[in-house]
């Protein structure tokens, strides 16, 4: 069964940073692109920050260019997303997601439940 | 950036009821357009993908149409566990990968 954990959410300050963590299991991790995803409270889904499986190509939402940055570690079967020069707007639940075995183009499969980061002086 | 839009905003719908959800893109994404359901305090699960596959484990009463700009997810009989909000999301062009607004299925 495919599983996705996410964590590290929490409450920062505007400016401040953090280190979100997901989990995967139940796949091979290293032979899937993943993505970050968010959802700010009561809005809709915002695509943040992909990674292919080896990370060659990474790509960013112009909203996030150059204050997040999009990790992996294989062996550990783990992706990050490290946040940095947090805003209000960046407010959100995180949610760290799989892209199907599809080529060429892939949808997101599979979802973890979301951690919820809050930017708030 | 291939805007997304997806149409009415709220449907209200009875329970064994059809419901039919529009999705518009600003220009064409082929076929890779998927559709996803999402349940309050949950995360979104895939529904469609590639316009008209459905997912593992997706019932046959949601079915997907469409190809370039326009697409339609239907549901053929609603179920109690139906009622939820749908986005469709463009991957044919990206980054960015576009999602649409949302669809909240209510009941009637």
């Amino acid at each position: 069964e495919v599983q996705l954990v996410e964590s590290g959410g929490g409450l920062v300050k505007p400016g401040g940073s953090l280190r979100l963590s997901c989990a995967a299991s139940g796949f091979t991790f290293s032979s899937y692109s993943m993505n970050w995803v968010r959802q700010a409270p009561g809005k809709g889904l915002e695509w943040v920050s992909s990674i292919s499986s080896s990370s060659s190509y990474i790509y960013y939402a112009d909203s996030v260019k150059g204050r997040f940055t999009i990790s992996r570690d294989n062996a550990k079967n783990s992706l990050y997303l490290q946040m940095n020069s947090l805003r209000a707007e960046d407010t959100a639940v995180y949610y760290c997601a799989r892209d199907a075995p599809v080529v060429p183009a892939a949808p997101i499969d599979y979802w973890g439940q979301g951690t919820l980061v809050t930017v708030s002086s | 950036e291939i805007v997304m839009t997806q149409s009415p905003a709220t449907l209200s719908v009875s329970p064994g009821e059809r419901a039919t959800l529009s999705c518009r893109a600003s220009q064409s994404v082929s076929s890779n357009l998927a559709w996803y359901q999402q349940k309050p305090g949950q995360a979104p699960r895939l529904l469609i993908y590639g316009a008209s596959t459905r997912a593992t484990g997706i019932p046959a009463r949601f079915s997907g149409s469409g190809s370039g700009t326009e697409f339609t997810l239907t549901i053929s009989s609603l179920q109690s566990e139906d009622f939820a909000v749908y986005y469709c999301q463009q991957y044919n062009n990206w980054p960015p990968r576009t999602f649409g607004q949302g669809t909240k299925v209510e009941i009637k």
